[in-house]
């Protein structure tokens, strides 16, 4: 049974980046899509991208292009989800999942970042 | 402003049934697999449906999902104080080659 731990809450500045590290464990990492979704206070998800670690292939939604980049370290099995250019609507949690399109199991337990000056 | 369009809340008392709409569109609900989340209030979500109708092993029967045109359908019977919760609907956008999902139906117990 395949667990996903995130990384703790941070705190940025506006204009800096950020990066959420997602390790998995307990089941196959490289032959799964790990997406990454966030959820502002209050709101919905939203899902920013993707990869694939057996492919070394990502797919990122057009809201984000050109401030995402999503990694996989196959032989850690831990994915990373780096946002820069950062900006006080960029606070949320974000969470990854494994899975791509519309099924997405399990999710991990979320990260906290909060854009501040 | 969420792509798929979801009920704030809906109520009903502990043992009735509840259902749960997600309106979308041909890009996305109609020609696309739905899912449904459930997410409790501090934790991250949970898988309930996937393919419109198939429950992940471990979610009981009391929950249902259907999917007709450009929507879909979540029915929960014999409600428990346990089912409060959140609920999100979610598909792929084939125009805007993204996931995308319901602004989520917090489910209360009367």
């Amino acid at each position: 049974q395949v667990q996903l731990e995130q990384s703790g809450a941070e705190v940025r500045k506006p204009g800096s980046s950020v990066k959420v590290a997602c390790k998995a464990s307990g089941g196959t990492f490289i032959t799964y899509s790990i997406s990454w979704l966030r959820q502002a206070p209050g709101q919905g998800f939203e899902w920013m991208g993707k990869v694939v670690p057996i492919l070394n292939r990502t797919h990122y939604a057009q809201n984000f292009q050109g401030r995402l980049t999503i990694t996989a370290d196959k032989s850690t099995s831990t994915a990373y989800m780096e946002l820069s250019s950062l900006r006080s609507e960029d606070t949320a949690v974000y969470f990854c999942a494994r899975g791509e399109f519309s099924v997405f199991d399990p999710w991990g337990q979320g990260t906290l970042v909060t854009v501040s000056s | 402003q969420s792509v798929l369009t979801q009920p704030p809340s809906v109520s009903a008392a502990p043992g009735q049934k509840v259902t749960i709409s997600c309106s979308g569109s041909s890009s996305n609900i109609g020609n696309n697999y739905v899912s449904w989340y459930q997410q409790l209030p501090g934790t991250a979500p949970k898988l309930l449906i996937y393919e419109n109708n198939k429950r992940p092993s471990g979610i009981p029967d009391r929950f249902s999902g259907s999917k007709s045109g450009t929507s879909a359908t979540l029915g929960i019977t014999g409600l428990q104080t346990g089912d409060e919760a959140d609920y999100y609907c979610g598909t792929w956008d084939s125009s805007l080659s993204a996931g995308v999902f319901g602004g989520g139906t917090k489910r209360t117990v009367l």
